[in-house]
């Protein structure tokens, strides 16, 4: 079957320090793949998308996210987090070629951040 | 510019009443989406709507219907709530281009059934 896996629930890390929030995904093909944030008490926001060519993807926020063929892995990495980081992160999929753009969601990785 | 709109933001309801959840998007998306939010379990898609006139089943639609009204408008129905479908549901919604896939969420609405 088709999924989307979040190894992490929750990850606490300093302000400051780096951040790396893992996904792997099980398709036949390799999907269109994302990763959203949460804040709490708000809807999803787009931090970046990988459709195909250059591996490494800049986002938003300081974000970046490498797709790794060999390993079916789509990792989110911030260099130093700051504080306003801390929310909930989704990594999602589309399969090439479904109607309708649907996304298959992650369960998410909650990130809190010390000061 | 309002994006994707939901209403109502909070709504309580006892085990059997019914009632709706309204979704506006003001993008000109053809594609509109349901989605429920549980902890652990990310985002699961109930209904979708790939484009005006259509709608599918998604991977959790039992207990829930949904209305295209028009481009704009995609409302989700729960007909007799249960306690099971205490969540915060999200509506979402998307270009129809193969190639896009971005989808854009409203703020969700959090719904508790006692």
């Amino acid at each position: 079957a088709q999924s989307v896996t979040q190894p992490d629930i929750h990850i606490t890390v300093s302000e400051g320090a780096s951040l790396e929030l893992r996904c792997n995904y099980s398709y036949g093909a390799t999907p269109y793949l994302f990763w959203y944030v949460q804040s709490p008490g708000q809807g999803l926001q787009l931090l970046l998308k990988y459709f195909s060519g250059d591996t490494l993807v800049q986002g938003i926020k300081g974000f970046e996210a490498e797709f790794k063929r060999s390993q079916s892995s789509f990792n989110l990495r911030k260099p130093s987090v700051h504080w306003s980081d801390a929310a909930e992160y989704f990594c999602a999929v589309r399969v090439r070629g479904a109607a309708g753009n649907k996304l298959t969601f992650g369960g998410g990785t909650r990130v809190l951040v010390k000061p | 510019n309002a994006g994707v709109t939901q209403t109502p933001k909070f709504q309580v309801l006892k085990t059997g009443q019914s009632m709706t959840l309204q979704c506006a998007q003001d993008m000109n998306h053809n594609s509109m989406y349901w989605y429920r939010q549980d902890p652990g379990m990310g985002l699961r898609l109930i209904y979708y709507s790939a484009s005006e006139g259509t709608t599918d089943k998604g991977e959790v639609p039992n207990g829930y219907n949904v209305s295209r009204l028009n481009k704009r408008e995609f409302s989700l129905r729960l007909e007799s709530a249960a306690p099971s479908q205490t969540s915060v549901y999200f509506c979402a919604s998307s270009e129809a281009r193969a190639f896009a896939g971005e989808l854009f969420f409203g703020e969700g609405s959090r719904l508790t059934v006692l």
